[in-house]
């Protein structure tokens, strides 16, 4: 099945610096990488998502880039905020009505 | 975006009894949802995958008789966690999607069962 690792655990940022969240998979079948926010104690929100027919998807401070050669993909904040901190989930799937495999999320810290 | 309700949001059982938790999609048909659970600072662990009018799919090692789980239709899944042990004690959390979320995951709130 498909095995998806997530680095790194935690980071810590000055306010205004970028983020970077990397993660890789196993499974070359998975076309499918959304990324979610977790604030404590709050149901995990999509953040943004790309499909494996694009290498790069931007939304505002938040950007995902994918390597399906390398099976990595990345998430970038920019310009972080205090409201950024939080606990972010990358994941992995093959599509359709298969299952979503998550990483072990990374706790972002963001210092005012 | 669309919206998962599930309750309760907490639970507090005595051991040996049962629990349900429901699942609902609200504005869209979930074809397929997902029962997740999560421990304190650490990811989602799946516990199984339902599809409507189908058997759930388990994930290895998750005891299908001890969690059941009913998927009867597009709007509704139900998670019960029967004879309920204090290391059943958990955050569950259900996410669902359907043909008209574009493969997107929508989560539940979660509901924190704790077992005496």
């Amino acid at each position: 099945g498909e095995n998806v690792e997530q680095h790194p655990s935690t980071l810590s940022v000055q306010e205004g610096d970028s983020a970077v969240i990397k993660c890789t998979y196993s499974d070359s079948a998975s076309n499918y990488f959304p990324w979610y926010k977790q604030e404590l104690g709050k149901r995990p929100q999509l953040i943004i998502d790309i499909r494996s027919n694009v290498g790069e998807k931007k939304d505002q401070r938040i950007a995902v880039t994918l390597n399906k050669t390398a099976k990595h993909f990345s998430l970038h904040i920019t310009e972080t905020q205090p409201e950024d901190s939080a606990v972010y989930f990358c994941a992995a799937s093959p599509g359709g009505y298969q299952k979503v495999t998550f990483g072990t999320g990374t706790k972002l810290q963001v210092i005012p | 975006g669309a919206v998962v309700s599930q309750h309760p949001s907490r639970v507090i059982c005595k051991s040996g009894t049962s629990v349900k938790i429901e699942c609902r999609s609200l504005d869209f048909q979930a074809t397929t949802m997902f029962w997740y659970r999560q421990f304190p600072k650490q990811s989602l662990m799946l516990m199984a995958t339902s599809n409507e009018g189908s058997k759930a799919t388990y994930e290895q090692g998750v005891e299908k008789d001890k969690f059941l789980i009913n998927h009867a239709s597009l709007t509704l899944s139900t998670l019960t966690v029967t004879s309920a042990h204090p290391e059943d004690s958990s955050f569950y959390i259900c996410s669902a999607r359907g043909t008209s979320t574009n493969e997107k995951l929508f989560f539940g709130s979660g509901t924190q069962l704790s077992v005496l």
